[in-house]
C-alpha cells in the first residue's frame, strides 16, 4: 500500500512551461515536506509546511498543503533547465519518541532548454 | 543547516563481503536513518535510530544491521552482501521535522 502517492511519475516540458505536481495520501500528516534530488546525490529540502490550507512560495516554486492535512501541491511557473531533478514529498508523524517521515516515490521532472 | 557526510561516494564489493557504510552529521540530533532507493520504489526506510544504541528496525532490515555508538556516527552493516543489496543508500539526520540526506553511496555488489 503505497501512503503517499505522487503524480505524475515522470514530467517532460519545455523551458518557460508551468507545471503542477502533486502529492495525496488517505492519512492526515503533521506535517509535510517537499525535496528535490539531483542524479547520484541525495535529497536536499526544498520547504515544510505544517498547517492546513499553507501556501509557501520559494521564487519559481509554490507549495500548499491541503486544508485537511492530507495532500499537497508544488507548481513551478517559468520552468528552467536546472530545475531539473527527482521532487519527492514526505509526510511527517511523531510516534513516541520520534519523528517518522514516510516519503512518496517521486516526480521525475525534465525540463528541456 | 544540519551537514550530513557519508564515508563513500561509490563502492563496489563482492558477494560475502561484510560492508559498513559510515554516515556522521556535524549537530547534536538524536533522529538518524538509512534508506535505500531503488528505481520504481522509491526511498525504504532500513533502520532508523532515535538516540545512542537505540534503534529501531524499519520496511526492510533483512540483511542489514546498525551500529549507533556515538550520538553523531549511525553505521550501516552488510552481515554478508547479496547481489539485490546493490542500491543507492542514503543516510541522514531529522532535525524537528525535517529530514537533512548525506549525499548518497552507491553501492555495487558482484
Amino acid at each position: 500500500t503505497q501512503l503517499l502517492k505522487q503524480s505524475p511519475q515522470f514530467l517532460s516540458i519545455q523551458e518557460g512551461e508551468n507545471l503542477t505536481v502533486y502529492c495525496n495520501s488517505s492519512s492526515v500528516f503533521s506535517s509535510l515536506q517537499w525535496y528535490r534530488q539531483e542524479p547520484g546525490e541525495g535529497p536536499v529540502l526544498l520547504v515544510t509546511v505544517v498547517t492546513g490550507g499553507e501556501v509557501k512560495k520559494l521564487k519559481r516554486l509554490t507549495f500548499q498543503f491541503g486544508d485537511a492535512r492530507k495532500d499537497s501541491s508544488l507548481h513551478i511557473t517559468a520552468a528552467q533547465p536546472g530545475d531539473t531533478g527527482l521532487y519527492l514529498c514526505a509526510g511527517g508523524r511523531r510516534g513516541g519518541s520520534n519523528y517518522k517521515l514516510t516519503f512518496g516515490k517521486g516526480t521525475l521532472l525534465t525540463v528541456n532548454p | 543547516d544540519v551537514k550530513v557526510t557519508q564515508s563513500s561516494r561509490y563502492l563496489v564489493k563482492r558477494t560475502g563481503e561484510k560492508v559498513f557504510l559510515e554516515c556522521v552529521q556535524d549537530m547534536d540530533h538524536e533522529n538518524m536513518f538509512w534508506y535505500r532507493q531503488d528505481p520504481g520504489l522509491g526511498l525504504r526506510l532500513i533502520y532508523f535510530s532515535y538516540d545512542v544504541k537505540m534503534k529501531e528496525k524499519g520496511d526492510i532490515p533483512e540483511g542489514y544491521s546498525v551500529s549507533r555508538e556515538k550520538k553523531e556516527r549511525f553505521s550501516l552493516i552488510l552481515e554478508s552482501a547479496s547481489t539485490n543489496q546493490t542500491s543507492m543508500y542514503l543516510c541522514g539526520a531529522i532535525r524537528r521535522t525535517e529530514a537533512f540526506f548525506g549525499q548518497g553511496t552507491r553501492l555495487t555488489v558482484v
